[in-house]
């Protein structure tokens, strides 16, 4: 059973702080990694790819792979309110762009 | 920019009702999905089609079938709707990376 694993929330960040944001995954063959931002009554925006061990900066964000450990991790600095949503990590299976979603993490940026 | 557009934003449909699901893509690609969200469930997969004609079953295809006539368009069928399939359904393309519609939600009375 290939599994995507988040912390459900909500995470709580002051404003300007950094949010950090976790996910685990099941299949050591997966090769591929996503964040997507979804807003409240919205669909899913992707953020960020990643595909190789080690930090991927874009703007605020930065994504962090680890296939040793399965672990994958978006990092948010500078949060600012507008940041507020639901965030969710996904990771490739199968072929055809297959890939699964963690069930997501609510973040909360406290004014 | 890729563009993914689907037919309603807001649907409402009594029980038994067929019920069609209209999804658009501008960017030729070859993959395309559909999904359900619902609170505490998460993105489920329904259905994906990876060239036209083709199709697969995802997750969760019981009570529903798909049509793919033309590469750019990708249809979810309710063959009769029930109160279980009220939801949020979700409509991606990809070429290496998903790309969602702006969803429809509907329910099923």
């Amino acid at each position: 059973q290939k599994e995507v694993e988040q912390n459900s929330g909500p995470l709580s960040v002051p404003e300007g702080a950094i949010a950090s944001l976790n996910c685990t995954y099941s299949d050591r063959g997966s090769q591929s990694f996503f964040w997507y931002r979804q807003y409240s009554g919205k669909s899913p925006e992707l953020i960020m790819s990643i595909y190789s061990n080690g930090d991927k900066e874009d703007g605020r964000f930065t994504a962090q792979l680890n296939k040793a450990s399965q672990y994958v991790s978006l990092l948010i600095r500078d949060s600012q309110p507008s940041d507020s949503a639901t965030y969710l990590c996904a990771v490739n299976w199968g072929r055809d762009d297959k890939i699964i979603f963690g069930k997501g993490t609510r973040l909360h940026i406290l004014p | 920019d890729v563009k993914v557009t689907q037919s309603s934003r807001y649907l409402v449909k009594r029980t038994g009702e067929k019920v069609f699901l209209e999804c658009v893509q501008d960017m030729d690609h070859e993959n395309m999905f559909w999904y359900r969200q619902d609170p505490g469930l998460g993105l489920r997969l329904i259905y994906f089609s990876y060239d036209v004609k083709m199709k697969e079953k995802g997750d969760i295809p019981e009570g529903y079938s798909v049509s793919r006539e033309k590469k750019e368009r990708f249809s979810l069928i309710l063959e009769s709707a029930s109160t279980n399939q009220t939801s949020m359904y979700l409509c991606a393309s990809s070429l290496d990376t998903q790309y969602f519609g702006p969803g429809t939600r509907l329910t099923v009375l």
